[in-house]
């Protein structure tokens, strides 16, 4: 079965801190993997994503970092901010089809 | 970005009725669309694919029956949760693909009495 493993399952940032949450993958034909964002109640958000051609990608605070020998990429969030507290999904997609991850709640506090 | 846009947003429907949850693509088109569930605290987990013009695919696990997926048109997907029990209670979210990018809906609430 297709997995992408998510970690940590809870994250406590301090305010202005990095934020940094961790994938990995088993299927090496997974050819996109974006980042989503859900606040309660509401459907997820996509954030920032990147192909498996590309090391890393980089969009205002967010930055994922992508490895594709070891099969695991990261989203890096600078100077995290309370309102970046939310629950954070990582995804794989093969042929339009999402594996999501397990998600994590990122809290960022004062 | 493109809007995914879900209806109702929250319902709240007596067990053995049927609920009808309507998503769709307001400014692009969509030959496929995805149904996702998500349980509290929980990960999204894909329930179905739906075809325009065909019928739809099934996750192993997922009762076609129970869930009924018509995509009618380019722009609109529907799934119908018949029979509703309190152990359909969930979130629904929709989403769909637009020049490479997957979006979701807002997603529905479904909470059975």
């Amino acid at each position: 079965q297709q997995q992408v493993k998510q970690s940590p399952q809870s994250l406590i940032v301090q305010k202005g801190g990095i934020s940094i949450i961790n994938c990995a993958y088993e299927n090496t034909a997974f050819d996109y993997f974006p980042w989503y964002q859900q606040f309660p109640g509401k459907g997820p958000a996509l954030l920032i994503a990147i192909r498996p051609d590309v090391s890393e990608k980089k969009e205002g605070r967010f930055t994922i970092s992508f490895n594709k020998s070891a099969k695991q990429f990261s989203l890096h969030i600078m100077d995290s901010q309370p309102g970046d507290s939310a629950t954070y999904f990582c995804a794989a997609t093969l042929n339009e089809k999402l594996t999501f991850g397990t998600g994590t709640r990122l809290t960022i506090i004062p | 970005g493109a809007v995914v846009s879900q209806h109702p947003s929250w319902v709240i429907c007596k067990s053995g009725t049927s609920v009808k949850i309507e998503c769709r693509s307001l400014d692009f088109q969509a030959t496929t669309m995805f149904w996702y569930r998500q349980f509290p605290k929980q990960s999204l987990m894909l329930m179905a694919t739906s075809n325009e013009g065909s019928k739809a695919t099934y996750e192993q696990g997922v009762e076609k029956d129970k869930f009924l997926i018509n995509h009618a048109s380019l722009t609109l997907s529907t799934l119908t949760v018949t029979s509703a029990h309190p152990e359909d209670s969930s979130f629904y979210i929709c989403s769909a693909f637009n020049t490479g990018e997957l979006f979701f809906g807002e997603g529905s609430r479904l909470t059975v009495l």
